[in-house]
C-alpha cells in the first residue's frame, strides 16, 4: 500500500517549452501534496505544498508562475514548469500524505527533467 | 528556526562493518525525525521515524536509530553493512502545520567489499 507514482520519469525538453509532471496517489487519498527539487548531489528542497481544491502554499524563493501546481483531486496533483531554462533541469520528487500520522509522507520516484 | 545537520556527506565502511550515520537537529518543539534511503534515480523511502515514543526506533532493512534529547541528536546504526545498503541516506525533521519535511544534505554511503 502507499504507493506514490510520478510521470514521467524522465523528459528532455527544449528551452522555452512548459512541462508537465503529475503526482498520483494510488492506493490512497492524498489530502496534501508536496513537490520537492532536488539539484545533483545536494538534499530535497521544499518547493511547495498543495492541499486538494485550494492554492499552493510556495516556499520563498520559489516562482509560483514558473512553477505552477495544481492538486484538483485527492489523488493527482501537477506541477507545470512554464517557459522551461537550462537552470530548471533538476530531479523533481513529490510526495503525498492522506494525513493520518504526522510527518506521514510517501515519495514518488522523481521526474528527471533535462532543459536544452 | 528549525534545521537538520548531517556530519558526514560521505562515509565508506567494508562489508560486514558498523554503519553509523550522523544527524543532528534544532527545533523549539518536541522534534518528529525521519530516516529516508534514495537509491540512484529514485524517490525516498522511509527507513524509520522517532514520533516521541520510544527513544530507540527500528527500522527497515535492520537499520536503527535512537533518539537522545540531551545531544540533539537522531543517529542511525546498522551492526553489519551489506552491499545493497550503499545508497544516499537523508534525516529529516517535521515542520510546520501542514507536515512538510526539513532534510539534512544527505550522506553518501559507500560499502566496500
Amino acid at each position: 500500500g502507499a504507493v506514490v507514482s510520478q510521470h514521467p520519469s524522465r523528459v528532455i525538453c527544449k528551452s522555452g517549452t512548459s512541462v508537465k509532471i503529475e503526482c498520483r496517489s494510488l492506493d490512497f487519498q492524498a489530502t496534501t501534496m508536496f513537490w520537492y527539487r532536488q539539484f545533483p548531489k545536494q538534499s530535497l528542497m521544499l518547493m511547495a505544498t498543495s492541499n486538494e481544491g485550494s492554492k499552493a502554499t510556495y516556499e520563498q524563493g520559489v516562482e509560483k508562475d514558473k512553477f505552477l501546481i495544481n492538486h484538483a483531486s485527492l489523488t493527482l496533483s501537477t506541477l507545470t514548469v512554464t517557459s522551461a531554462h537550462p537552470e530548471d533541469s533538476s530531479f523533481y520528487i513529490c510526495s503525498a500524505s492522506p494525513g493520518l500520522a504526522a510527518g506521514e509522507q510517501f515519495f514518488g520516484p522523481g521526474t528527471r527533467l533535462t532543459v536544452l | 528556526a528549525q534545521s537538520v545537520t548531517q556530519l558526514g556527506s560521505h562515509v565508506s565502511v567494508s562489508e560486514g562493518a558498523l554503519v553509523l550515520l550522523r544527524c543532528n537537529y534544532s527545533s523549539s518543539v518536541p522534534p518528529y525525525l525521519f530516516w529516508y534511503v534514495q537509491y540512484p534515480n529514485q524517490g525516498l523511502q522511509l527507513l524509520l521515524k522517532y514520533t516521541s515514543a520510544a527513544t530507540l526506533v527500528k527500522g527497515i532493512n535492520g537499520f536503527e536509530a535512537e533518539f537522545k534529547k540531551s545531544e540533539t541528536s537522531f543517529h542511525l546504526t546498522k551492526p553489519s553493512a551489506h552491499m545493497s545498503d550503499a545508497a544516499e541516506y537523508f534525516c529529516a525533521l517535521l515542520e510546520g502545520s501542514q507536515g512538510n519535511l526539513i532534510f539534512g544534505k544527505g550522506t553518501k554511503l559507500s560499502v566496500k567489499p
